[in-house]
Formats: C-alpha cells, sequence, structure tokens
C-alpha cells in the first residue's frame, strides 16, 4: 500500500526567502503525486500535480516541485516566499485505485 | 460557480444524537469522498464514492455512513455520535478520467464542517 511523509510539521521563513517543503513517498511503481494547500478556514486548493513525463513541475502561485524515483521524493519549491503564501500544505499519493493518500501536512508560517 | 458545498459549517451535539452533514457539488462529478483532519494526522479518509449507489469504505469508517442516492450528494451520517468524532470533516469531488487509472484528476474541496461532540 501507498504510504506518504511529511517531515515538517512546522516551518517558518522569512518573506522573500526559499522554501522548500519536503515529502516522501512509499509506493512500488510509479505514483500520481499531488501537493494542495489549506488557507486557513478553508478547504484545499490543488497547487500541482504529477503523473509522468517531466519531472520538474510547475503549478499555480509559483510553486514548483521536482519527482525523484531514486529518492521517492516530491518536494515543494517556492524561489521567493510571499507572506500570503503561509498557510498548511499537504502532499498526496494516489495509485492506480481510487484512493488518495495524503501526509500529515506541514505549516508554513512567514514572518515580514 | 464550481463548488462544493457542506453544511453545516459548524455543528455542536450531543453523544448519541443522529446527525447528518451534507455535501452538494454542482460540477457533475462521478467521484465524492468525505475526510476528517485532526491535528497531526492530516486528512484520514472515511468513506468514498465512485457513481450514484457505489460507495466504498476509506481508512476510518467507524462510526459513519453515506449514501450516494443522487450523483450531486454525498450525506455524510453519524447514527451515533461520539466526543472521538470531534473533528474538521470535508467533502471533495472529483471527474474521473479512466483513460488512466487511478484517482487522477484534482479533487475539489468544500469549506470544510466543524464538529463538536460533547
Amino acid at each position: 500500500a501507498q504510504s506518504v511523509t511529511q517531515p515538517d510539521i512546522h516551518i517558518t521563513v522569512s518573506e522573500g526567502a526559499s522554501l522548500e517543503l519536503r515529502c516522501n513517498y512509499s509506493y512500488g511503481a510509479t505514483p500520481y503525486l499531488f501537493w494542495y494547500v489549506q488557507s486557513p478556514g478553508q478547504g484545499l486548493q490543488l497547487l500541482l500535480k504529477y503523473f509522468s513525463g517531466d519531472t520538474l513541475v510547475q503549478g499555480i502561485k509559483g510553486f514548483e516541485a521536482e519527482f525523484k524515483r531514486s529518492q521517492s521524493s516530491f518536494n515543494l519549491r517556492k524561489p521567493s516566499v510571499h507572506w500570503s503564501d503561509a498557510a498548511e500544505y499537504f502532499c498526496a499519493v494516489g495509485d492506480n485505485t481510487d484512493k488518495l493518500i495524503f501526509g500529515t501536512g506541514t505549516r508554513l508560517q512567514v514572518f515580514p | 460557480e464550481a463548488q462544493v458545498t457542506q453544511n453545516p459549517r459548524y455543528l455542536i451535539t450531543v453523544t448519541g444524537k443522529k446527525l447528518t452533514v451534507t455535501c452538494s457539488q454542482n460540477m457533475n462529478h462521478e467521484y465524492m469522498s468525505w475526510y476528517r483532519q485532526d491535528p497531526g494526522l492530516g486528512l484520514r479518509q472515511i468513506y468514498y464514492s465512485m457513481n450514484v449507489e457505489v460507495t466504498d469504505k476509506g481508512d476510518v469508517p467507524e462510526g459513519y455512513k453515506v449514501s450516494r442516492k443522487e450523483k450531486r450528494n454525498f450525506p455524510l451520517i453519524l447514527e451515533s455520535p461520539s466526543p472521538n468524532q470531534t473533528s474538521l470533516y470535508f467533502c471533495a469531488s472529483s471527474s474521473v478520467r479512466r483513460r488512466l487509472p487511478g484517482l487522477n484528476e484534482k479533487l475539489f474541496f468544500g469549506s470544510g464542517t466543524q464538529l463538536s461532540v460533547l
């Protein structure tokens, strides 16, 4: 069965700094990989997804993620963080079934 | 506007009093799902449905029921709520693209229902 780990519970960065949120998955074949963002009081919104092809995926709001099969990772990056990026971020992994498994989330705090 | 609508947004109830949280989507999506979100545990799937009259258990189905009599609605039923079901609940829906197996389209989420069971 697939699983996903987000090792960082809470990350704090200064506005304008670069960001990397870690995500590791466990699955035998190539999984479907997603990053979602949850703003306070809101549901989750898709940032980007990976199925196949180019391992560097561009998403909305200036985010990107890179699929690294050798490391079983799908880390989310942004070169310059804005205060409005403060939120909780969830990595999710799916396979050839109809289920998505979510990680436990990483809460991002941005200082001015 | 494409959306997933959950009601109520907040609910406080007592142990054992049956309740229903409604979920409706206007995108003609085949797939609908319920999640609960708890601190440190992320989102865990309760039940999901691939289409009308087709429902399956997720990872934490105990104490919950669902039904899918119409494509747009997917209510979550707690027949006898208990305090350990105090949580933030999200409904989500998605289209299904069968050229690729599995759930590979994005989920659209409702705004959540904060449930407290006393």
